[in-house]
């Protein structure tokens, strides 16, 4: 089965600072990968998504990540933090037995410090 | 109405009682999904609902816990017997089945249960 992994539950960056939340797909076919996020008391919402058309994937907010066949990996950065970027990011993957079925990763929680 | 729907926001119930939770999907959205969000867990897939059948249960956690769609459209999520283990927050989401892994998701129904 198609799974994701995000290193480090906590992240916390100094506003100004690049963003990197980390993320590697186990997939033995490419895979169509997913960025969302968890806005305190909201619903999580799509940031990004990857689907083989372009390694290099943008996003909102300026928020972007590339896609490393070569490492399996899917990381998010950001150049520059800013405090309303401080929420809870999750990477995602989607299923194989079809039906648009997302198993996502545990999440990585963004702190941005003044 | 414009996005995803849930309700309700907040229950607190006793162990052993009975809960019902709902969503109403995005207008024309073909396909629902039932995820669980536990502190430390992450999200865990449920229920997947094509129109108003559901080709993949495989998340339901036992046989206590079920949901139907009818019409189409708003989905129940019923706890039978609940247990201390199910409070969590219960997020549905929903898509166009055509277009691959954009979800949108409702804010929850964070269900407590003492």
């Amino acid at each position: 089965a198609q799974s994701v992994t995000q290193l480090g539950s906590h992240v916390s960056v100094s506003e100004g600072a690049l963003v990197l939340l980390r993320c590697n797909y186990s997939s033995s076919v490419p895979p169509y990968l997913f960025w969302y996020v968890q806005y305190p008391n909201q619903g999580l919402q799509l940031l990004l998504k990857y689907t083989s058309a372009a390694t290099l994937v943008k996003g909102i907010n300026g928020f972007e990540a590339e896609f490393k066949k070569s490492e399996t990996s899917f990381h998010l950065t950001k150049p520059s933090a800013h405090m309303s970027d401080a929420a809870e990011y999750f990477c995602a993957v989607i299923s194989t037995g079809g039906g648009n079925k997302l198993t996502f990763g545990t999440g990585t929680q963004l702190k941005v410090e003044l | 109405g414009a996005g995803v729907s849930q309700s309700p926001s907040n229950k607190v119930t006793e162990k052993g009682k009975d809960v019902e939770l709902r969503c109403d999907p995005i207008s024309g959205h073909t396909a629902l999904y039932w995820y669980r969000q536990s502190l430390g867990q992450g999200l865990e897939f449920l229920i997947y609902f094509q129109g108003n059948s559901a080709p993949d249960k495989s998340g339901l956690p036992s046989d206590r816990f079920s949901a139907e769609r009818t019409g189409g459209s708003v989905s129940t999520l019923t706890i039978q017997r609940t247990q201390q283990e199910d409070s969590a927050v219960y997020l549905c989401a929903s898509s166009l089945a055509v277009v691959a892994g954009e979800l949108f998701f409702g804010e929850g129904s964070r269900l407590t249960v003492l």
